[in-house]
């Protein structure tokens, strides 16, 4: 167990609704980082916050948008799905944003968009 | 581009026969190299980081080493419940802190 938590385990869900996934992350880690596994892509890097503030962006779609609360848990919103965002969705946290340190995920939100 | 692929895409060995997973890199500067183990259905668990070429980690039957341009993980006398994927990520100088990963290396071990 790695103290990342992530809710819901599962989600099944229509085109064109949204979703938002929950994340919190390990006591006393100030960074989140959200990702995207599909099986032909592997894992993607979405987006990142430290402390409440964005970092750094990946190949976030501009359908998905994502904030961290100052109680540091962090969500992920997903609007006007598709098909193809089906995938399963990790969290991960680590105690800064420094470089070399060590990213602990979730267990991951199983998306399935019918 | 940074890319990070890694080989074999899958390897099926005979519990207690050793072997090695690579991972090689193409990276404009790396900052951290990263092994995680993840197990069907489950989040990545975190391994080992490697920072420069030459640094050597170990844990329990596992041994991670790195060179400039690849990294090998060397798995000494298998057991079954070492069958999983294992996933190569790097950090880069001009990719913030996020991680790029490899596709992983699907690894069963048959007792």
């Amino acid at each position: 167990d790695s103290g990342v938590t992530q809710t819901p385990k599962h989600l099944i869900t229509a085109t064109g609704q949204r979703v938002t996934l929950r994340c919190s992350p390990r006591s006393g880690d100030l960074s989140v980082y959200w990702y995207q596994q599909s099986l032909d892509q592997g894992l993607q890097f979405l987006i990142q916050y430290y402390n409440g503030e964005e970092r750094a962006k990946g190949n976030i779609l501009e359908r998905f948008s994502a904030q961290q609360f100052p109680d540091l848990h962090s969500e992920l919103n997903l609007s006007s799905l598709e098909l193809g965002d089906s995938a399963l969705y990790f969290c991960a946290s680590s105690v800064e944003a420094g470089w070399g340190t060590a990213q602990y995920f979730g267990p991951g939100t199983r998306l399935t968009v019918l | 581009e940074d890319q990070v692929t890694q080989s074999p895409e899958a390897l099926r060995l005979q519990e207690g026969e050793s072997s090695s997973l690579n991972c090689s890199y193409t990276v404009s500067g790396l900052r951290g190299l990263f092994w995680y183990r993840q197990d069907p259905g489950k989040g990545p668990e975190f391994l080992f980081t490697l920072y420069s070429a030459g640094e050597e980690k170990e844990k329990e039957r596992l041994k991670a080493t790195l060179t400039k341009k690849e990294s090998f993980l060397h798995i000494t006398a298998p057991k079954p419940e070492d069958s999983a994927t294992y996933l190569c990520a790097v950090q880069v100088v001009q990719g913030a802190q996020k991680l790029v990963f490899g596709q992983g290396t699907r690894l069963t071990i048959n007792p």
